[in-house]
C-alpha cells in the first residue's frame, strides 16, 4: 500500500546529541516537505525538495539539515539538539499537480531535555 | 507578507451544518486546501479549490472567491467524529510552490 513513513515516533534525547528524523514514501512522489508544528499552532514549513539532490530551506528558521539521494527518501537532521527544538515534525509528500494535496506521514514527537 | 486568517473555535451542534471561514493575504496564489487533523495526529487532505466556486465533496463542500481572498469549508450533517481542528492552506507559486497553513479551526460537535 502506497504511505509515507516516518521514524521515530517520539523521541526523548539530550541536550547537544545528533539526531535524525527518518521520513520514506512509497508513491512515487517528487515533492518533499518537513513541518514543524507547536500543540495548536500552525505547521511551519523548514526543509523542502523537488526531486532527487534538490533542497530548500522554508520559512522557519531551523538548525536542521536535509538530503534527498534517493526520491522516497527524506531524512531530517539536527546536528545539535537544543530544547527550543521540542516540537512534533510531520513529512510530506506531493505530487507535482498538488491537487490531491499533501500526504502527511505520522510525525514525530520530539522532547529535547 | 503571507497571512491567513480563520477562526481559532468553533462549537456546533451534531446533525447541524457549520461553516469554518478563511480569509487570505499572500502573493503568488496557486490554489486553496482544506486538511483536517485529529488530536496527536497529522493533517489529512479534504479539498482543493485553485478555481472561483463551490466544491463539494459527500458531506463536505469548500468555496473560493480568489477577488475577496476568502474561502470557506461547510460541514453538513455534522457527527462526533467530526470533532477536530480544520486547516486552511494556500499553495504559493512564488519561490516554487510553497504551500503556508491558517493555525486552524478547531471545532467542537456536541451532541
Amino acid at each position: 500500500e502506497a504511505d509515507i513513513y516516518q521514524t521515530p515516533r517520539y523521541l526523548v534525547i539530550g541536550t547537544g546529541k545528533k539526531i535524525t528524523l527518518e521520513c520514506s514514501q512509497t508513491m512515487g512522489h517528487d515533492k518533499m516537505y518537513w513541518y514543524q508544528q507547536d500543540p495548536g499552532m500552525e505547521l511551519h514549513l523548514i526543509h523542502y525538495s523537488y526531486g532527487v539532490n534538490s533542497t530548500e530551506k522554508g520559512d522557519l528558521s531551523s538548525e536542521s539539515t536535509v538530503s534527498r539521494i534517493r526520491t522516497e527518501h527524506f531524512p531530517l537532521t539536527l546536528e545539535s539538539a537544543r530544547p527550543s527544538h521540542t516540537s512534533q515534525y510531520l513529512c510530506a509528500s506531493s505530487d507535482w499537480g498538488q491537487e490531491g494535496g499533501y500526504t502527511f506521514g505520522s510525525g514525530t514527537r520530539l522532547t529535547v531535555v | 507578507g503571507q497571512n491567513i486568517d480563520q477562526p481559532t473555535e468553533m462549537t456546533a451542534t451534531e446533525g447541524a451544518i457549520v461553516q469554518i471561514n478563511c480569509t487570505y493575504q499572500t502573493s503568488g496564489f496557486n490554489g486553496l486546501f482544506w486538511y483536517q487533523q485529529h488530536a496527536g495526529e497529522a493533517p489529512t487532505f479534504l479539498s482543493y479549490n485553485v478555481l472561483d466556486g463551490l466544491e463539494e465533496k459527500g458531506r463536505f463542500s469548500s468555496f473560493l472567491s480568489r477577488s475577496k481572498g476568502y474561502s470557506y469549508l461547510l460541514l453538513k450533517e455534522l457527527q462526533m467524529k467530526d470533532s477536530a481542528s480544520y486547516l486552511c492552506a494556500v499553495s504559493l507559486n512564488t519561490g516554487g510552490f510553497k504551500t503556508i497553513f491558517g493555525a486552524g479551526t478547531r471545532l467542537f460537535v456536541k451532541a
